[in-house]
């Protein structure tokens, strides 16, 4: 069973900081990530996707990613009171079964006022 | 919602009874996927497709059907609900096996 590791959290910064979340994969030949933003009672959106190694920018978001350690990172710099919802990581697997996308539980971010 | 539509939105079932979930594209993608979620077990894959009449099994299989006869439409039935069934279930859909997936905006169901 290929598994996605996240910190279930809650995981709680003031307006303004950087929140840091993390996530660990077991499935070495895995090529995508994508970390998805869920709010309460909502369907999950894409934030990043990325693909090699090292760091990618959009807007205050940056990914990490490091195969070596099988290890993938979102940094969100600016916190926002609206940045408070459920990030998800999210791994595709390799080999046969590269159709599938397995889904950490998820860490609750809460950025606070 | 990336052209994808889910149907019903909401359902209250009873335990025995046959439901079948549907879920709508209109963005001509290969690939189309059921998940569902529950408190503690995040999102679990019940089955997927590549392809027309092309499905396959997730971690979450038992006790759900899939078919897909055209390529925009991918439905999914409980065959005998049970209260274990109780969750939001969520369509996906991607165009490439590295590209990310879009949701639907699901569909809770309630079997009592």
């Amino acid at each position: 069973q290929k598994e996605v590791e996240q910190n279930s959290g809650p995981l709680s910064v003031p307006e303004g900081a950087i929140a840091s979340l993390n996530c660990t994969y077991s499935d070495r030949g895995s090529q995508s990530f994508f970390w998805y933003r869920q709010y309460s009672g909502k369907s999950p959106e894409l934030i990043m996707s990325i693909y090699s190694n090292g760091d990618k920018e959009d807007g205050r978001f940056t990914a990490q990613l490091n195969k070596a350690s099988q290890y993938v990172s979102l940094l969100i710099r600016d916190s926002q009171p609206s940045d408070s919802a459920t990030y998800l990581c999210a791994v595709t697997s390799s080999g046969g079964s590269n159709y599938k996308l397995t889904f950490g539980k998820g860490t609750l971010l809460t950025v606070n006022p | 919602d990336a052209g994808i539509t889910q149907s019903p939105r909401h359902k209250v079932t009873e335990t025995g009874t046959p439901v079948t979930l549907r879920c709508h594209q209109t963005e001509n993608h290969r690939y189309m996927y059921w998940y569902r979620q529950d408190p503690g077990h995040g999102l679990r894959l019940i089955h997927y497709s590549y392809g027309v009449k092309d499905t396959d099994k997730g971690e979450v299989s038992d006790g759900y059907s899939v078919s897909r006869s055209k390529t925009e439409d991918f439905l999914l039935t409980l065959e005998s609900a049970t209260s274990s069934q109780t969750s939001v279930y969520f369509c996906a859909i991607r165009d490439s096996f590295n590209s990310p997936l879009h949701f639907g905006n699901g569909t809770r169901l309630t079997v009592t």
